[in-house]
This record gives C-alpha cells, structure tokens and sequence, in this order.
C-alpha cells in the first residue's frame, strides 16, 4: 500500500511564524500535491509539483510556497504565518497517469494563534 | 474549467436502508470520476473511480456509483448502509488533460443504528 506521511498532526504556530509541514511518500510518485480543506469548501489546491524541483500554483497559493528537493518528499512553508491560515493541510501523490487516484496522508491540523 | 457540486450537506439514513450520497460535474472534455471517504482526523480514502467503460463502477467497502453523461452526475450508492459507513463523503473530477483534481464541498453521511 502507498503510504504518506505527514510529520505534524496537531501543529501550533504564532502569527508571523516561519512554518514547514513536511510530506514523505514512499511508492516513487512523480506527482505530489498540498491541499487545504476548510468546512464547506472541500479541498483546495495550493501547489502541485511533477518532478524534483518542479512546481505550480494551484487554486490558492498566495501566502504559500513548496519546496521539493527529492521526489519522495514534499514541503509547504508559510512564509509568514496569519490567523486565516488556520486549516486542515492535506497532502497527496500519485502517478502522472491521470486515472490513478491520488493517495492522501492523514492532515495537519494547523492553529496559528 | 471544472467543478463539482454536491447538493446535500448532510445525508441521514437507517442502517440497513439503501445510501445515496448526489454528485454532479462540469468539465471542457471528458472526465474521470472519483469518490473519496474521510474519516474524523483522518486523510481522504478512495473509494472508486470511473474512467471509461461500463457505467456502473463498483468500489470498495460495498460501494457503487453510476456514471450518467448526459446528466453529468456521479452519484454513489451503497445497497445497505452500516453505522461504521457514517463519515465525510468527497466526489472529485479531472479532465483527461489536466492534471488538477477538483473537488466538491463534501456530504456527511450519518446512519443510525
């Protein structure tokens, strides 16, 4: 089975803050995505990368960037924390076939106070 | 552009009764189709997907969903819902030739026992 990991559950930061939330998968994905989900929004994308080194924004990524330096391993960073970053961050990866699923790890839960 | 809407917020049955969580979609081309489950504190789980072929998709855990063009709908069905199926449903979509998956608000499911 295809895991992902996200380093944090529970994460709380202070306004301002410098923040890293660190994604590993393990099954050699090249596709590896950073979401966040708010109640009665669903998920939405904020970078997506194809490649080491490769990114896109998606749908929200202004207060956001990513950092990919490995392909197991994707990074979002919060260049400067604020309250309305407080959310549910979701990562995911999958193959570059478009009809494969994307796998999901279990979320941070990130409060910045 | 693409969306999906799902018109419930909540979706409350018996157990033991037949589970219609409602999804509709809008792409440029032609899609694929995703349902995911999210349980509390927990990352999303696909559940099925429909790419091409037969219109009727079976997933995992007893799980259904019917394919309808001309209604652009998507909507997963189980034929006897159980209390552990109570969770937070998510249908997604992806036109062929893009990569970004869209998803919509989600509908939570509750059956009682």
């Amino acid at each position: 089975d295809v895991k992902v990991t996200q380093s944090s559950r529970y994460l709380v930061k202070r306004t301002g803050e410098k923040v890293f939330l660190e994604c590993v998968q393990d099954m050699d994905h090249e596709n590896m995505f950073w979401y966040r989900q708010d109640p009665g929004l669903g998920l939405r994308l904020i970078y997506f990368s194809y490649d080491v080194k490769m990114k896109e924004k998606g749908d929200i990524p202004e207060g956001y960037s990513v950092s990919r330096e490995k392909k197991e391993r994707f990074s979002l960073i919060l260049e400067s924390a604020s309250t309305n970053q407080t959310s549910m961050y979701l990562c995911a990866s999958t193959l570059p076939r478009g009809n494969q699923p994307q796998h999901f790890g279990d979320g941070t839960r990130l409060s910045i106070l | 552009a693409q969306s999906v809407a799902q018109p419930e917020d909540q979706v409350n049955v018996a157990e033991g009764n037949p589970l219609t969580v409602k999804c509709t979609y809008s792409v440029s081309g032609n899609p694929y189709l995703f349902w995911y489950v999210q349980y509390p504190n927990r990352g999303l789980q696909f559940l099925l997907k429909y790419i091409t072929g037969d219109n009727l998709v079976k997933g995992s855990y007893g799980f259904e969903a019917e394919f309808n063009k001309s209604q652009t709908s998507f909507h997963l069905k189980k034929p006897s819902a159980l209390v552990s199926d109570s969770a937070l449903y998510f249908c997604a979509v992806r036109d062929v030739n893009d990569y970004k998956l869209s998803f919509g608000a989600g509908t939570t499911v509750t059956v009682r026992a």
